[in-house]
């Protein structure tokens, strides 16, 4: 597996707390993404980052916001998390804009 | 926009049946295309990927899948499944230029049986 670490693996938490995700990759690549899971949806892309301090949305963006300081870890907050945010949580890296992406095991949200 | 349409949520077979998995994509220009498989628990798996050349493309595990620009389609075949094989399987398309920026189909689960 591609060094891909999220944390936490799992996570509940109440309606309106702020959440923070942590994707920390070992490879050194460039492209770092989140997207989300949900039954009947498939994958689906939040946000995603072309270099340090570089991001932009994906398809799903809205009540999320990233943060990359650095080139090994790519955060994503919910400001204020919604039971429609309850999911599972993907992050995937890649080497160029035109390489696979590799993913992480994921991390279980639930917001009650 | 880019679509990728898997017509099958659910599929069973037996151990060392043959097996197709049907992924129909919607785009205008040459896609990239890949399949992917996830295990219960785990991240996706990359399988197999399509950017050009030869339509009849080799991945890991014994899988193939072949493009057909005609009928805009992108099925996995393996011909003889194993119990191990178990598991969801998502297509996905990128575009040139993005393609690590995909649009997955929503995947089917295949059963298999002993």
């Amino acid at each position: 597996d591609a060094g891909i670490t999220q944390s936490p693996r799992h996570k509940v938490t109440e309606t309106g707390t702020p959440v923070t995700l942590r994707c920390h990759q070992t490879e050194n690549h460039r492209y770092m993404y989140w997207y989300r899971q949900d039954p009947g949806h498939g994958l689906r892309l939040i946000h995603y980052s072309y270099g340090v301090k570089d991001t932009d949305k994906g398809e799903v963006s809205d009540g999320y916001s990233v943060s990359r300081s650095k080139t090994e870890d790519f955060l994503l907050t919910l400001e204020s998390a919604t039971s429609s945010q309850t999911s599972v949580y993907f992050c995937a890296i890649s080497e160029t804009e035109n390489s696979p992406l590799h993913f992480g095991n994921g991390t279980r949200l639930t917001v009650t | 926009a880019q679509s990728v349409t898997q017509p099958d949520i659910h599929i069973t077979v037996s151990e060392g049946a043959s097996l197709e998995l049907r992924c129909n994509y919607s785009y205008g220009a040459t896609p990239y295309l890949f399949w992917y498989v996830q295990s219960p628990g785990q991240g996706l798996q990359l399988l197999l990927k399509y950017f050009s050349g030869d339509t009849l493309v080799q991945g890991i595990k014994g899988f193939e899948a072949e493009f057909k620009r005609s009928q805009s389609s992108f099925n996995l075949r393996k011909p003889s499944v194993h119990w191990s094989d178990a598991a969801e399987y998502f297509c996905a398309v990128g575009h040139t230029g993005t393609a690590s920026k995909l649009t997955f189909g929503t995947g089917t689960r295949l059963q298999v049986t002993l």
